[in-house]
């Protein structure tokens, strides 16, 4: 069965360079989600989109953007990095059946930044 | 405040022993979804359930039990019969509005 893709799995960037993360969703799944998590921390949640709108943002910071598509891929847009930015990006898909909704992750984006 | 509160940091547990994850969790909302992850040593997070405020009925899957209690605040994970490929940190999170907050994990660890 397909999964969620993400791309790159890995990155490195320098400070202040900008970085473009790429998520696929599954087939059919109309929803979209981003997570950030640091080296030994908890996931943050960023951003979701539902049917191409955004629909929760959470701790995400200015300096990124994120849109979906028409075909549902999902890109985070990430502008002037900064060290603190190196985590693992998770994207997490999913298709809402009335009160139910299972999310299926990515394998995530590691971005390095020097 | 929103908050989600998994006091137990590690466990170990030798295979085939039950364990119970807790998870309590902060909102004054009365609308919110509970969440628990799984996030195995490669990394990946897997999805695990979503349970909304408004359902408090318990659900099993296999070997997995999750006991929802609004009165306690609770949202605690059992696994049964425990098994090696069940060591992972498993976040639980809540979802109120249009954030989410994650505990900060426990790590468990099943002994062969």
């Amino acid at each position: 069965a397909a999964g969620v893709i993400q791309s790159p799995r890995h990155l490195i960037k320098e400070k202040r360079e900008t970085a473009t993360l790429k998520c696929y969703p599954i087939p059919r799944h109309d929803t979209v989600y981003w997570y950030q998590q640091g080296p030994g921390q908890d996931p943050q949640f960023l951003i979701s989109f539902y049917e191409k709108m955004q629909s929760d943002k959470g701790s995400i910071p200015d300096r990124f953007s994120a849109q979906q598509f028409s075909d549902y891929h999902s890109e985070l847009n990430m502008s002037s990095l900064e060290l603190g930015d190196s985590a693992l990006y998770f994207c997490a898909s999913s298709r809402k059946f009335g009160s139910q909704e299972t999310q299926y992750f990515g394998p995530g984006t590691r971005l390095l930044v020097l | 405040a929103q908050k989600v509160t998994q006091a137990q940091t590690e466990i170990s547990v030798v295979e085939k022993e039950d364990v119970t994850l807790d998870c309590v969790y902060e909102t004054r909302d009365t609308t919110y979804y509970l969440f628990w992850y799984k996030q195995p040593p490669s990394g990946e997070l897997v999805f695990l359930i979503r349970r909304n405020s408004f359902d408090e009925q318990n659900e099993i899957s296999g070997r997995y039990s999750w006991n929802f209690q609004k009165s306690t605040s609770s949202f605690n994970f059992t696994i049964t019969a425990s098994q090696v490929v069940d060591s992972a940190v498993y976040f639980c999170a809540l979802k109120t509005g249009n954030q989410f907050y994650f505990g900060t994990g426990t790590s468990l660890t099943v002994i062969p």
